[in-house]
């Protein structure tokens, strides 16, 4: 199975602030990831697909770059509706696999 | 709207069994693989199974930790996905999320992936 170590756990930034998560796949996944946001007691909301292309109606602030094993997901300005947790999935190859979660707390 | 309304969670016993549905409208059910996710309280997204198409035979893949235990079926002139989880444990209690994988032309390939999720319907399993 392909494991997905996903960092930090969790993080505190201010509105305006550059914020960086990342993705670690134990083996190549291609661009086989996706990059999900989850509010808490919402549905998990795609934010990203095949680790770079953004989903329409997703702000542009929001990008994901990478290949192969490491990806990243930057928000080049925190803005207060950004809290919640962050997950990715690589879809690569069975059993599908995410991300352990990263959750963004706005200071 | 593309919508996927899931149902059938509940208490159930240690050993028991349930039965989950997802209603799917706004979109051609029939021709999309399905997946389920779940969520244990507090926890992660943990990856459960898929369905594929007719044209695929509606074969099945699923996560180690609820093979032999569940079993994903559809009825497409239903619109309709099904979620047999036998055999229920402590640890498969969850919100239990059906997705819809789409498939969109990227870079130049074909392209399948999770994009719209149901509301998630909810499994405890209890004595």
């Amino acid at each position: 199975d392909i494991q997905m170590t996903q960092s930090p756990s969790a993080l505190s930034a201010s509105v305006g602030d550059r914020v960086t998560i990342t993705c670690r796949a134990s083996q190549g996944i291609s661009s086989y990831l996706l990059w999900f946001q989850q509010k808490p007691g919402r549905v998990p909301k795609r934010l990203i697909y095949a680790a770079s292309s953004l989903q329409s109606g997703v702000p542009s602030r929001f990008s994901g770059s990478g290949s192969g094993t490491e990806f990243t997901l930057t928000i080049s300005s925190l803005q207060p509706e950004d809290f919640g947790t962050y997950y990715c999935l690589q879809h690569n190859s069975y059993p599908l696999t995410f991300g352990g979660g990263t959750k963004v707390e706005i200071k | 709207d593309v919508q996927l309304v899931e149902s059938g969670g509940g208490l159930v016993q240690p050993g028991g069994s349930l039965r989950l549905s997802c209603a799917a409208s706004g979109f051609t059910f029939s021709d999309h693989y399905m997946d389920w996710v779940r969520q244990a309280p507090g926890k992660g997204l943990e990856w459960v199974g898929r369905i594929r198409d007719k044209a695929n035979s509606y074969t099945t893949e699923f996560a180690a930790s609820v093979k032999g235990r569940f079993t994903i079926s559809r009825d497409d002139s239903k619109n309709s996905l099904y979620l047999q989880i036998n055999s229920l444990k402590t640890e498969d209690s969850a919100v239990y999320f059906c997705v819809r994988i789409y498939g969109q032309v990227v870079r130049g390939a074909n392209y399948f992936a999770m994009d719209v999720w149901g509301q998630g319907t909810t499994v405890t399993v209890s004595s």
